[in-house]
């Protein structure tokens, strides 16, 4: 099946800072990824939509400044979170479709920021 | 908005037994899915029923689909401590010929099978 990896697992860096986070398709190619950011014991709020060569879409209340999404290539994705803040801390992870109606998931980063 | 509510918000059971868990949405969908996410981990999908359909299986999955009551429900056979998980629902609403469709999560339900 298809495989979708995330790097890193999990950072933890000072407030200030700066976080990439990278999604890779490993053996197929993603046209669309997305993003999805998940508080503990809660569902998944999808972020963005990530088109190969264009411009990301948010969705409604995401600072797409602070979440800055480049997809260069068909089977990498990235999401930078700028500036991070302690409520920034939270678990992101990334997907992709292959093209089917459903979804393929990476493993998910944990971000804790001091 | 369109998120499902997912009921109940934790279940245990003992090995063996039945789970079912239930999902409501809002708008009408093309498609609705279950995703299963262990802890700490990325979802991995199990099964997905289109509108047209009423009831799917797939190995110890079983899910039926009611769009006049806008609820969809996972039943998971003869549990085992390894389904041990959070469940969530997804939908969609609408298909978009190459891919990019998007994906609204339910609250999901947390599973524990005892031993």
């Amino acid at each position: 099946g298809a495989v979708v990896s995330q790097h890193p697992s999990w950072v933890i860096c000072k407030s200030g800072t700066s976080v990439k986070i990278e999604c890779r398709s490993l053996d197929f190619q993603a046209t669309t990824m997305f993003w999805y950011r998940q508080f503990p014991k809660q569902s998944l709020m999808l972020m963005a939509t990530s088109n190969e060569g264009s411009k990301a879409t948010y969705e409604q209340g995401v600072e797409k400044d602070k979440f800055l999404i480049n997809h260069a290539s068909l089977t990498l994705s990235t999401l930078t979170v700028t500036s991070a803040h302690p409520e920034d801390s939270s678990f992101y992870i990334c997907s992709a479709d292959n093209r089917r109606p459903f979804q393929y998931f990476g493993p998910g980063t944990r971000l804790l920021v001091l | 908005s369109q998120q499902g509510e997912e009921d109940p918000q934790a279940l245990s059971i003992q090995e063996g037994e039945n789970a079912t868990m239930n999902c409501s949405y809002k708008t009408s969908i093309n498609n609705l899915q279950w995703y299963r996410q262990n802890s700490g981990r990325g979802l991995v999908h199990l099964i997905l029923i289109r509108s047209n359909e009423r009831e799917k299986h797939s190995g110890r999955l079983r899910v039926t689909l009611d769009t006049s009551k806008k609820s969809s429900s996972l039943l998971i056979t003869a549990s085992r401590a390894a389904d041990t998980a959070s469940y969530f629902c997804a939908t969609v609403i609408s298909i978009l010929t190459g891919g990019g469709n998007k994906l609204t999560f339910g609250t999901g339900t947390q599973l524990k099978v005892e031993l």
